[in-house]
């Protein structure tokens, strides 16, 4: 069995301000994935990052940085000085033999 | 046409209806997902079809029937739905289907009155 647990469900922040979402899993499989999509209010899933279980090296992405810890099984996201686009539900998801599972995901609002 | 294509994107139905929701890849994948999103619930996954076949039906009621003619095409067929089946259906893609990135549409937002 697979689990995503995404605890906060709304932040809410200023521009400019950093946000970070936390994403801890579960699974028994030895290799598996895990994904960031953001879900913005039009209603599309977009792609964000995929990871290796086997590929621990943190990622930086323009704003966006990805924290990657076997040792916690968790999986967290940081958007730097946020802007009022990056508004949207966020959705961390694991996929082990073929299921992706998600989060229930955490909504972010920046406000001006 | 690029990524993943949904229509309608918006459909308001009665519940005695008849209609289908198209879904077509661009990317050249195998694998073929349809989701519900309903309000304050988790995605729910309803079926997964790879090259054609179905793979995965999780205990979807019978008044939905996905249709998968070819590995870019995906269709849902809606008859006689309930008012609590309203939700965004999502459209997904993969290469295969075992551990690969899934690409979304933009959804259909149904409503059953």
């Amino acid at each position: 069995a697979q689990k995503v647990t995404q605890a906060q469900t709304e932040i809410s922040v200023v521009e400019k301000e950093d946000v970070t979402l936390d994403c801890v899993y579960e699974t028994r499989d030895t290799t598996y994935f895990l994904f960031w999509y953001k879900q913005p209010p039009s209603g599309e899933l977009v792609f964000l990052i995929r990871r290796n279980s086997f590929d621990e090296q943190n990622e930086i992405s323009g704003r966006y940085s990805w924290n990657f810890q076997k040792s916690t099984s968790s999986f967290n996201f940081t958007i730097t000085a946020s802007q009022v686009v990056d508004s949207a539900v966020y959705f961390c998801a694991l996929t082990g033999d073929y299921k992706l599972s998600f989060g229930a995901g955490t909504t972010v609002t920046v406000r001006a | 046409e690029t990524g993943v294509t949904q229509t309608p994107r918006h459909l308001v139905m009665g519940m005695t209806n008849k209609k289908s929701l198209k879904c077509e890849q661009h990317l050249g994948h195998n694998a073929m997902y349809w989701y519900k999103q309903s309000a304050k619930k988790p995605l729910e996954l309803m079926f997964v079809y790879n090259f054609k076949e179905q793979t995965e039906n999780n205990s979807v009621p019978s008044r939905f029937s996905p249709e998968c003619p070819n590995s870019s095409h995906l269709f849902l067929h809606l008859h006689t739905l309930q008012p609590e089946d309203s939700a965004l259906y999502l459209c997904a893609s993969s290469q295969f289907q075992r551990k690969e990135t899934q690409y979304f549409g933009p959804g259909t937002r149904l409503l059953v009155l």
